[in-house]
C-alpha cells in the first residue's frame, strides 16, 4: 500500500499571505488528522477530520482550517500568515478509532519571511 | 485528560550498548501507547504500539516497550544500539474515543561510536 503523501514538501511564503497544504491518505482510511510541529512548542494537535467532518479541534486560531473531500483527501489552509506559523507540518491517517495507529507523511515545510 | 512525559531530552549511548528512553504517562482510561522516531528531516515512523494485550511489546528494529501500570511507564528499550538509530524518539498517548494524539516533548538519542 502507498503511504501518506503529502505536497509541497517545502514551501516559502510571506508574511500576510496564504497557504494551502494537501494530504493524501492511505487508502482505505477515513480519518486524517493534522499536527504541528515547532522547536518550541513540539508536536501539537491542529485538527482531524473523519468522513468529510471535522471531529476533532485542538487550541490554534481560526487562521488555520481544513477540509476534507469524499475520496479522503485532506488540505488544510493558513490565513495571514505569521512568523509564528514556521513549522513542519504534519498529517497522519487511520481508520478512524480512538487508539488506532496513526501514519504519517514525511510533513510540508513552511518558512514564513 | 492524558499526557506523557519523557523523562530524558537527551541520552547519548556507545554503538553496541543497550538503549533505554523513559516515559511515564497520565490517563483517565485505557491509554493506547505508542513509540514514533523522527529522523532528521522526515517525518515520523512508528516503532511500536501497545493496547492493552501484552505488556511486553515488540517493535521493528530490534525495539521493546513494557507497559507497568502500577509505575504508569512505557519506558523504551533496544539490547544493542546502532549507529541508524540516531534519532529523536517521541512517546505518544491516545485513548478510545479520543482520536487525537497526546505527545510527549522527546528525546534525542545520540549513538557514539
Amino acid at each position: 500500500k502507498a503511504g501518506v503523501t503529502q505536497t509541497p514538501r517545502y514551501l516559502i511564503k510571506t508574511r500576510g499571505q496564504q497557504v494551502t497544504l494537501s494530504c493524501s491518505p492511505i487508502s482505505g482510511h477515513r480519518s486524517v488528522s493534522w499536527y504541528q510541529q515547532t522547536p518550541g512548542q513540539g508536536l501539537q494537535f491542529l485538527f482531524e477530520y473523519f468522513s468529510e467532518t471535522q471531529r476533532n479541534k485542538g487550541n490554534f486560531p481560526g487562521r488555520f482550517s481544513g477540509r476534507q473531500f469524499s475520496n479522503s483527501r485532506s488540505e488544510m489552509n493558513v490565513s495571514t500568515l505569521e512568523l509564528g506559523d514556521s513549522a513542519l507540518y504534519l498529517c497522519a491517517s487511520h481508520g478512524g478509532s480512538g487508539g488506532d495507529t496513526q501514519y504519517f507523511g514525511p510533513g510540508t515545510r513552511l518558512t514564513v519571511l | 485528560a492524558q499526557s506523557v512525559t519523557q523523562l530524558d531530552s537527551h541520552v547519548s549511548v556507545s554503538e553496541g550498548t543497550p538503549v533505554l528512553l523513559r516515559c511515564n504517562y497520565s490517563s483517565s482510561y485505557s491509554p493506547s501507547l505508542f513509540w514514533y522516531v523522527q529522523h532528521p528531516n522526515k517525518g515520523l515512523q512508528l516503532l511500536l504500539k501497545y493496547t492493552s494485550a501484552a505488556t511486553l511489546v515488540k517493535g521493528i528494529n530490534g525495539f521493546e516497550a513494557e507497559f507497568k501500570k502500577s509505575e504508569t511507564s512505557f519506558h523504551l528499550t533496544k539490547p544493542s544500539a546502532h549507529m541508524s538509530d540516531a534519532a529523536e524518539y517521541f512517546c505518544v498517548v491516545s485513548t478510545l474515543g479520543n482520536e487525537k494524539l497526546t505527545f510527549g516533548t522527546g528525546t534525542r538519542l545520540t549513538i557514539i561510536p
